[in-house]
């Protein structure tokens, strides 16, 4: 299994307040990224990272940033959370430089916005 | 434009019976790249296979097989046998080479098997 873990696994938080979603990765892959699953919608992109610093938008990332200081960790923050983000948070890795490069996926966040 | 559609929302089947997920896609490239993911009950998602565009030969593991088909833009997934582990959803995804890097999803097909 690749060696994705994030934190924390559970959060509860009311709207309007910053919540800060961690992946940390031991695999040394170049590429990250952050997906949201909701129902009937499988997986979205929120955004990814080709490297330290470098990251770009998905198809879904209103609402959100993210930060890469360093290759192991990837940050998503929500700067004022709402109630339609109240989702599931998948991080995922993968290795080579090509889009079609298998991505391994972290065990997920459970984020509520109340 | 990309898109991946699974029909099937959920299916039942009984222990030991066969039991094929259906997953058609639409892509402009003629490379592309199409997975399969499996989500147990415990939520985590885990890589089952990968299948590049020029290959059409079908792959067996085991119990699972899986039947890419560019005729028709298909790339079904059967388990043989299925036993009450199999139970998860399951999804199909597709990535183009001309593309960024992000994976489009299918919705998922969720399995029971019934003991």
């Amino acid at each position: 299994d690749a060696g994705i873990t994030q934190s924390p696994r559970h959060k509860v938080t009311e709207t309007g307040t910053p919540v800060t979603l961690r992946c940390h990765q031991t695999e040394n892959h170049r590429y990250m990224y952050w997906y949201r699953q909701d129902p009937g919608h499988g997986l979205r992109l929120i955004h990814y990272s080709y490297g330290v610093k470098d990251t770009d938008k998905g198809e879904v990332s209103d609402g959100y940033s993210v930060s890469r200081s360093k290759t192991e960790d990837f940050l998503l923050t929500l700067e004022s959370a709402t109630s339609s983000q109240t989702s599931v948070y998948f991080c995922a890795i993968s290795e080579s430089a090509i889009s079609t490069d298998t991505q391994y996926f972290g065990p997920g966040t459970r984020l509520t916005v109340l | 434009a990309q898109k991946v559609t699974q029909a099937q929302t959920e299916i039942s089947v009984v222990e030991k019976e066969d039991v094929t997920l259906d997953c058609v896609y639409e892509t402009r490239d003629t490379t592309y790249y199409l997975f399969w993911y499996k989500q147990p009950p415990s939520g985590e998602l885990v890589f089952l296979i990968r299948r590049n565009s020029f290959d059409e030969q079908n792959e067996i593991s085991g119990r699972y097989s899986w039947n890419f088909q560019k005729s028709t833009s298909s790339f079904n997934f059967t388990i043989t046998a299925s036993q009450v582990v199999d139970s998860a959803v399951y999804f199909c995804a597709l990535s183009e080479t001309s593309g960024t890097y992000k994976y489009i999803f299918g919705t998922g097909t969720r399995l029971k098997v019934l003991a």
